[in-house]
């Protein structure tokens, strides 16, 4: 499958402690965009990475959040002192430079208890 | 602000029983609507991208269209697996952002 990968597809964690989401893109894709979603709503964007550049992060993106690409490759994103409110599904998205169209990942779904 | 509503929010449907989803957007500078389909506890599956008005796509029993203010994805003839929500999104032309804006989505649920 070539598909975009996550991992974890499911994480627990109690409110206060840190956790990290990682995202492997499609192989050919140098863009790469993280979203949120939460029961009932489409998906809102977070960030996106132009190989390893940081291009753009959503006002909802607070000092909390973090996200990296260190070679252009896969991302991580890492969310600090987690809060009930974070509790989501977070959705990584690739395409190519020139392709306007993103294809997600399975998800990550986040339960902060 | 760009924004995108989707209508309705849920539509029950018999099997065969055609019928259309709505989009409505405003967005600043289109450049390209997209239409996904979600299965429950799964990530958004691409379906279509329209880029300009007239434009329309098919596949299978969908065919998305689009004009100046809104799109809609027309469902012919349905069967139980077309059960799923059905996100739009736009993207706007301001910038090189990589930025989508989703609707919340329509849950469609075909019965046998």
């Amino acid at each position: 499958d070539t598909g975009v990968s996550q991992d974890p597809r499911h994480k627990i964690t109690k409110r206060g402690q840190n956790v990290t989401f990682r995202c492997d893109p499609i192989s050919e894709h140098n863009r790469l965009y993280w979203y949120r979603q939460t029961l009932g709503q489409g998906p809102e964007f977070l960030t996106y990475f132009q190989n390893e550049a940081q291009l753009e992060k959503s006002r909802l993106l607070s000092d909390r959040f973090s996200a990296e690409r260190p070679k252009g490759s896969f991302s991580t994103l890492e969310i600090q002192r987690t809060e009930q409110g974070d509790s989501a599904m977070y959705l990584c998205a690739s395409s190519t430079n020139a392709g306007y169209e993103q294809y997600f990942g399975p998800g990550t779904r986040l339960t902060v208890t | 602000e760009d924004q995108v509503t989707q209508s309705p929010e849920a539509l029950r449907l018999q099997e065969g029983e055609s019928s259309s989803l709505n989009c409505s957007y405003t967005v600043s500078g289109l450049r390209g609507l997209f239409w996904y389909r979600q299965d429950p506890g799964k990530g958004p599956e691409f379906l279509f991208t329209l880029y300009s008005a007239g434009e329309e796509k098919e596949k299978e029993r969908l065919k998305a269209t689009l004009t100046k203010k809104e799109s809609f994805l027309h469902i012919t003839a349905p069967k139980p697996e077309d059960s799923a929500t059905y996100l739009c999104a736009v993207r706007h032309g301001s910038g090189n952002t990589g930025k989508l804006i989703f609707g919340q989505g329509t849950t469609l649920q075909v019965k046998p």
